[in-house]
Order: structure tokens, then sequence, then C-alpha cells
């Protein structure tokens, strides 16, 4: 079965860097495209970044555009998050979620369990 | 950015009576390819969502009959037939037409 299990969340200092990791398995993981879905404590959800299947294409929201950065490794079936120059308000739960498509988002069908980020000021 | 504005944000509910959530867009979900590229999520409490509903009407795999969706351009609906005790939790619309994603707030489903 799909399985998505996130890692590497935690509490960091305001300014510093994190890298989160997804290890994807019971699917093709190079045939989809893959995206990072936040919630802060007790607020509703954010869509974050999502990369192609093939790393062609990555988009960003504007809240992190610029300070984080989303890879994956095909090989490896890993998708990673690196964050930079955290802030106060990236502290949530990252979900990593599948894409429906390829290169383009027909829905959002398989979500991790997510990893809490803590960012102190 | 599109704007998605769910109504209600809490809907009691009793037992076995249905349900409905609405969501509005603030511009039109079809996209270039013909598509309406609307969601419904289910979250349930202290657990990642769930996929419920895609393109507008289509479920998901093993999502029960009693979720419908429907709606066109910027007005789309949710419906349960008749609520069950498993369905407590918070729901979410979702467009996936454009970039940046977005969703509604959330509307917090209970039971009366």
């Amino acid at each position: 079965q799909v399985q998505l299990v996130e890692s590497g969340g935690g509490v960091v200092q305001a300014g510093r860097s994190l890298r989160l990791s997804c290890a994807a398995s019971g699917f093709t993981f190079s045939n989809y495209g893959v995206h990072w879905v936040r919630q802060a404590p007790g607020k509703g959800l954010e869509w974050v970044a999502v990369i192609w299947y093939d790393e062609n294409n990555k988009y960003y929201a504007d809240s992190v555009k610029g300070r984080f950065t989303v890879s994956r490794d095909n090989f490896r079936n890993t998708l990673y998050l690196q964050m930079n120059s955290l802030r106060a308000e990236d502290t949530a739960v990252y979900y990593c979620v599948r894409g429906g498509g390829r290169t383009v988002t027909y829905y959002l069908d398989y979500w991790g369990q997510g990893t809490l980020v803590t960012v102190s000021s | 950015d599109i704007v998605m504005t769910q109504t209600p944000l809490s809907s009691p509910v009793t037992l076995g009576q249905p349900a409905s959530i609405s969501c509005r867009s603030s511009q039109s979900l079809v996209h270039s390819d013909g598509n309406t590229y609307l969601s419904w999520l289910q979250q349930r409490p202290g657990q990642p969502p769930r996929l419920l509903i895609y393109k507008i009407s289509n479920r998901f795999s093993g999502v029960p009959d009693r979720f419908s969706g429907s709606g066109a351009g910027t007005d789309f609906t949710l419906k349960i037939s008749r609520v069950e005790a498993e369905d407590v939790g918070v729901y979410y619309c979702m467009q996936v037409t454009q970039f940046p994603h977005t969703f509604g707030q959330g509307t917090k489903l209970e039971i009366k």
C-alpha cells in the first residue's frame, strides 16, 4: 500500500536551518509529483511546495519562496524539504503528500502522518 | 491567489441526519484542460487529512457513497446523506487548478 513517512522535524532556533525527509513506498515514486503541506498548531492547511516527477519544475508558496527548497531522489524514493532562515510562523506539522499526476496536480491523494517543526525565538 | 471560502465554519448535526458544506472560490476553478480541480478532504481528530472527493464529484477509493460533491465554476458543495459518528472532524475544500494551491478555512463537523 502507498506509504509516506516524514522525518527530520524537531525544535530549532529562529534563523537556523532544518531538512525534512519523506520516504515513499508502495508505488512508483518516480511517476508522481509530490507536495509539502503544513498545518500550524490548531490551524488550517497551507500548501507549501511541489516538485514534479523529474525535478524539472518546482513551485512554492510565497510565504516560503527563497527560504525553502524542495528536492527529490528517485533512486532512494525520497522527498526532501530544505528549510533555511526559519521563522516562528514556520512552526507546523509538515505533511508529505502524493499528487495525482506527473506534472499536473489532479488531487492530493495520499498523505503521510506528518512531522512537527517548532521554531523557537 | 485564489481564495477559498467555506460556510459554515461549524456544523452541529444529529446522527443519521444530512449535512452540507459550501465552498466558494474567488475565481473560476476551470483549468485550461477543461477540468475543474476542486477536492474535498476530511481530517479526523489527531489524523492527517484524507482525500474524499476530487474533480468536484468523484469519490476517492474507499470513500462511502454517503459522501457526494457537486457544483461548478466557483460554487461547490459537499453533502453527507446520513451523518455517522466516524464523520466527526474538519472538512476542507481545496483547489489545485492554479498555483499556489489553496484550501478553505475548514468546517468543523460535530454531533449534537
